[in-house]
């Protein structure tokens, strides 16, 4: 597809368990970005790869939140021991390499996390 | 650290109105970008318009248009002539200059705007 792919769309889990969410960028961009939206409220940074650098971790709420990304490719953000609190839509967003006028983010549809 | 304000969480504006939504954001930087996105109840984000802050002309994209305050650092975002379709939360975005070569972008918490028939 010509967008940014997640998956699941929703996803309900039991707490303590662990989830995997999927992000699949426009081909050729080579940033990705994860946010958090709660419910009702705004876009929460939580990790930022571009290409072959070190990703920013800077939003990352705790030591439970990680993610990957291979190359200019899929990334994954993993949950560990879900809690209720974690519950929220995770949005992925792509962008291009940095050129002036190529700021545009390209959004996914996000992934609805429920935690029971 | 960038930070970006939206101090309106809800409003609302009759069908064919003018609704102003406001954005302030706070960087010691002297170029930079700003953005308006709309997300619809499809949680789809979509770019609504673009300031770059070098540049002293206003943003205009049809009905939407910017009044962009570079000494106040205020961003807000008027829509004119508002339609059904406009209903959507709303977020303020903030990007640091290209010469740090990322497009790390930051975001308020979002204004939901309704629009009334």
């Amino acid at each position: 597809g010509a967008g940014v792919s997640q998956s699941p769309s929703n996803k309900v889990t039991e707490k303590g368990k662990d989830v995997e969410l999927r992000c699949d960028p426009i081909s050729g961009h080579t940033a990705l970005y994860w946010y958090r939206q709660r419910l009702g409220q705004g876009l929460e940074f939580l990790i930022y790869f571009q290409g072959n650098s070190a990703p920013d971790k800077s939003g990352l709420p705790s030591d439970r939140f990680s993610a990957e990304r291979t190359g200019e490719s899929v990334s994954t953000l993993t949950i560990q021991r879900t809690q209720q609190e974690d519950s929220a839509v995770y949005l992925c967003a792509s962008s291009m390499e940095r050129q002036p006028g190529n700021e545009k983010l390209f959004f996914g549809s996000g992934t609805q996390l429920s935690v029971l | 650290a960038q930070t970006v304000t939206q101090s309106q969480p809800e409003m609302s504006v009759q069908e064919a109105e003018t609704v102003t939504l406001s954005c302030t954001y706070d960087t010691s930087e002297s170029n930079y970008y700003l953005f308006w996105y709309k997300q619809p109840p499809s949680r789809q984000m979509i770019l609504v318009i673009r300031q770059e802050a070098y540049k002293q002309q206003n943003a205009t994209e049809n009905r939407f248009s910017v009044n962009f305050q570079k000494a106040a650092k205020s961003f807000s975002l008027k829509i004119s002539d508002s339609q059904l379709g406009d209903t959507a939360m709303y977020f303020c975005a903030f990007m640091k200059p290209l010469a740090y070569n990322n497009n790390d972008m930051r975001f308020g918490a979002g204004t939901r705007l309704t629009v009334k028939p």
